[in-house]
């Protein structure tokens, strides 16, 4: 299986705040990486597919980077609805595995 | 637009067997581009996927699943479904169907269902 490691698990920031995850896939995936976020209770959302394309409705303020094997989302200026859990997950070889998660607290 | 709702017991015994179904509106479960997904998440624990299928018939499964996994589509229904057998306390967890759009290198799970908690206990 191919390992995803995401990093930090988990981060503090504020409001306005510019926020970079990071994602490692265990071997090469091309861009077959995608990004949700999941709000407690809820479904995981799709953000970000093929490594940098924005889902549709999803705001401008997100964005995806990266080949290989290293990934990162980087959301320009988090607001209120950002906090949340982000998780990355590969779609290059089955099984389609996740990374451990990235919970966004509020500072 | 499209959605997609579990249903299925929310308590299992342990040996016993886990039934989920997901029923599709709003659109066609026989739609080329599209497969049908379950993932699970136990509590306070990240993602993992569990198995597909395709309006065809055709499914994958996780290998760490797979011996206890079984995914089936009623397209007449707009339906597929989940069976998980022997099931042990390790299973308990918020069961998601899901829609797996693949298109060049866009493969991903667009929709998803709002979960469903299973609980394995006598």
């Amino acid at each position: 299986d191919i390992q995803m490691t995401q990093s930090p698990s988990s981060l503090s920031a504020s409001v306005r705040d510019r926020v970079t995850i990071t994602c490692r896939a265990s071997q090469s995936i091309s861009i077959y990486l995608n990004w949700y976020q999941q709000k407690p209770g809820k479904a995981p959302k799709l953000l970000i597919y093929a490594a940098s394309s924005l889902q549709s409705g999803v705001p401008s303020r997100f964005s995806g980077s990266g080949s290989g094997t290293d990934f990162t989302l980087t959301i320009s200026s988090l607001q209120p609805e950002d906090f949340a859990t982000y998780y990355c997950q590969q779609s290059y070889s089955p099984p389609h595995t996740f990374g451990g998660g990235t919970k966004v607290e509020i500072k | 637009q499209l959605q997609l709702q579990e249903s299925g017991p929310g308590l299992v015994k342990p040996s016993e067997t886990l039934s989920l179904t997901c029923t599709v509106s709003g659109g066609s479960i026989r739609t080329s581009s599209y497969y049908w997904a379950w993932i699970r998440q136990p509590p306070g624990e990240g993602l993992k996927w569990i198995a597909t299928i395709y309006y065809s018939g055709n499914t994958y499964y996780n290998p760490s699943l797979k011996s206890r996994v079984t995914i089936s589509v009623d397209t007449s229904k707009n339906q597929f479904s989940l069976k998980l057998s022997s099931v042990t306390a390790a299973d308990t967890a918020v069961y998601y169907c899901a829609r797996r759009v693949v298109v060049g290198v866009n493969d991903a799970f667009d929709i998803w269902g709002q979960g469903t908690m299973v609980t394995v206990s006598s």
